[in-house]
This record gives C-alpha cells, sequence and structure tokens, in this order.
C-alpha cells in the first residue's frame, strides 16, 4: 500500500499569509495526487488533482506542484474562510489513501 | 447541479448487517466510477471501496474486504454499500463520491454523508 505523509500536522497562520503544506508518498505516483479542504461538519471539497491542476471553481490562491513522491500545496493569502482542514490523496493505485490532514488554524 | 444524498445510517449491533444508498442527481450517473470513504469523527478520511462505471471492478480496503460489498443501479442512479459482520471500529460517517473524467479514483464531488454507529 501506499502511505500518504502529511506535514505539518498543524499550523498557525494569519490572515493575509502564504502557507505550504507537504505531501510525501511512500512510492512513486507520478502526479496522481488530490488535494481536499474540509471545513467542521461539512463534506470534503476537492481542490487540485492531477497534483496541479485546479479544480472547477477553485481560486487562483490554491496551487500545487510536485511529482513522484513529493508534492505540495501552497494557500496564498490565506482568509477566514481558508481555515479548515486540507487532505492529500493519492489515486494511483489502490487501496486509495490519504494523507493524515493538515489544520489550518488562525 | 450535481448532486449525491446518502442515506441508510443508523445504530446497529455488532454483528448485524446495514446497507447503505446514495441517490446521485445532476449528472450522467452511469458513465462514472463510484465511491465510498468513511471518517470516524474528529479523525481523518478512509477510503472503503470504488466500482467501475459498468460495475466489473470493484476494490475493497483491507479493513472491510470479505465483510463490505459495493454495488449500483445504473438505472436507478443508485450506489449502495452492504455492510455485514459489523464491527464497533465501523462506526463513522460515510460519504458517497463520485469519480471524476480524468481518473475514476479522483473523487471530484462527495456527498454530505450517514453516520453509521456500531454498538451494544
Amino acid at each position: 500500500d501506499i502511505q500518504m505523509t502529511q506535514s505539518p500536522s498543524s499550523l498557525s497562520a494569519s490572515v493575509g499569509d502564504r502557507v505550504t503544506i507537504t505531501c510525501r508518498a511512500s512510492q512513486g505516483i507520478r502526479n496522481s495526487l488530490a488535494w481536499f479542504q474540509q471545513k467542521p461538519g461539512k463534506a470534503p471539497k476537492s481542490l487540485i488533482y492531477a497534483a496541479s491542476t485546479l479544480q472547477s471553481g477553485v481560486p487562483s490562491k490554491f496551487s500545487g506542484s510536485g511529482s513522484g513522491t513529493d508534492f505540495t500545496l501552497t494557500i496564498g493569502s490565506l482568509q477566514p474562510d481558508d481555515f479548515a482542514t486540507y487532505y492529500c490523496q493519492q489515486y494511483s493505485s489502490y487501496p486509495l489513501t490519504f494523507g493524515g490532514g493538515t489544520k489550518v488554524e488562525i | 447541479e450535481v448532486q449525491l444524498v446518502e442515506s441508510g445510517g443508523d445504530l446497529v449491533q455488532p454483528g448485524r448487517s446495514l446497507r447503505l444508498s446514495c441517490a446521485a442527481s445532476g449528472f450522467n450517473f452511469g458513465v462514472y466510477a463510484m465511491s465510498w470513504v468513511r471518517q470516524v469523527p474528529g479523525k481523518g478520511l478512509e477510503w472503503v471501496s470504488t466500482i467501475s462505471w459498468n460495475s466489473l471492478r470493484t476494490y475493497y480496503a483491507d479493513s472491510v474486504k470479505g465483510r463490505f460489498s459495493i454495488s449500483r443501479d445504473n438505472a436507478k442512479n443508485s450506489l449502495y454499500l452492504q455492510m455485514n459482520s459489523l464491527r464497533p471500529e465501523d462506526t463513522a460517517l460515510y460519504y458517497c463520491a463520485k469519480g471524476a473524467d480524468i481518473a475514476e479514483a479522483y473523487m471530484d464531488v462527495w456527498g454530505k454523508g450517514t453516520t453509521v454507529t456500531v454498538s451494544s
């Protein structure tokens, strides 16, 4: 199974900050990586797929990069609505696996 | 508007069975793979199962293999998860998710979930 390791598990930031979350796969997954945002009491929302392609309707302040085993999600200029938990997920092979999540707090 | 609505969650005793349903609307259900993902309250996301558009391929997490069965009825725009021999560790919020055009295992739309509690 491919293990997905996210870091940090949580971070504190301020409105206007730029933050970066990393995700590492235990083996190469090409660019078969997605990022999701989840707010308390809500379902996950897809942000990015294919490591760097923005899902339709997602603002451009979200960006993703990486290939192989190392990936990053960057959120430019944090706004109150961006404080949430973010998950990476590999869809290169089954079983599908998620990272442990990164909680972005004020 | 693409919509997924899960139902069937309940409080059940260990060892019993439960069937979850997911009603899809707003897209051509019959051409997309579908998945179930679960989440223990306060914890992370765990993939459970995926079924191909034509039901020919099914995949399961090791934690549910042999106990859960995924199926679909394209004529009814519905996805199902038959859960047998339930255990307390199956307690979670279960999400239905739609596979994407670019890859069946990328889940681009999610329902709001249905809660399963396994307890005596």
